[in-house]
């Protein structure tokens, strides 16, 4: 049993359509981060959610945390092919630095 | 660029061979991570190095050896592989290992073990 579960893990759409991803455990978090690893480099840090409910922006992109804490949402309005890549949740347990990742969704945005 | 960055970028090699991955941060960092990336299975933490002290060993077999001559240098020294072994392994480094602090992730090395 995976600590975090993503869904979906793979999407393909076409440019300009929205779409939303998710990422779901049983437990509770202090916090939970979002990465984007493009094809060929390493993951790279979008946002770092740590309240629940808490909702953050990231131009087209909107994060939010689950009120309970145990959940998140990415959703992209407007995708265009520069979003392709795989998207990446992850956690520390509290006082721990290290990361438990999620598997991930690949997204791909078709021109 | 992330200002971490990893040699070689691709590898081949032999179940008989022994080579070293390098990789180098430019951030002034004082923790270095190595992660080891399979097709279909999450990003799993190898080692963490704090202060070139090796704080954490997540059950690695011993034919992974790392190294950490210094806080801006990490080596993972790799010796008798398997197939399975064949991965993308990222490292990564953050200014300490404390729990508000960002990792900044490598390109990674694709390593094939035939």
């Amino acid at each position: 049993t995976q600590l975090l579960e993503q869904s979906p893990q793979f999407l393909s759409i076409q440019e300009g359509e929205n779409l939303t991803v998710y990422c779901n455990s049983s437990s509770v978090f202090s916090s939970l981060q979002w990465y984007r690893q493009e094809p060929g480099e390493g993951p790279v840090l979008l946002v770092t959610v740590v309240t629940g409910g808490e909702v953050k922006k990231l131009k087209r992109l909107t994060f939010q945390f689950g009120d309970a804490r145990k959940d998140s949402s990415l959703h992209i309005t407007a995708a265009q092919p520069g979003d392709t890549g795989l998207y990446l949740c992850a956690v520390k347990a509290t006082g721990y630095s290290t990361l438990t990742f999620g598997k991930g969704t690949m997204l791909l945005v078709s021109p | 660029e992330t200002g971490v960055t990893q040699t070689p970028r691709h590898l081949v090699m032999g179940m008989t061979n022994k080579k070293s991955l390098k990789c180098e941060q430019h951030l002034g960092h004082n923790a270095m991570y190595w992660y080891k990336q399979s097709a279909k299975k999450p990003l799993e933490l190898m080692f963490v190095y704090n202060f070139k002290e090796q704080t954490e060993n997540n059950s690695v077999p011993s034919r992974f050896s790392p190294e950490c001559p210094n806080s801006s240098h990490l080596f993972l020294h790799l010796h008798t592989l398997q197939p399975e072994d064949s991965a993308l392994y990222l490292c990564a480094s953050s200014h300490t290992t404390g729990a508000t602090d960002t990792q900044y992730f490598g390109p990674g090395t694709r390593l094939t073990v035939l």
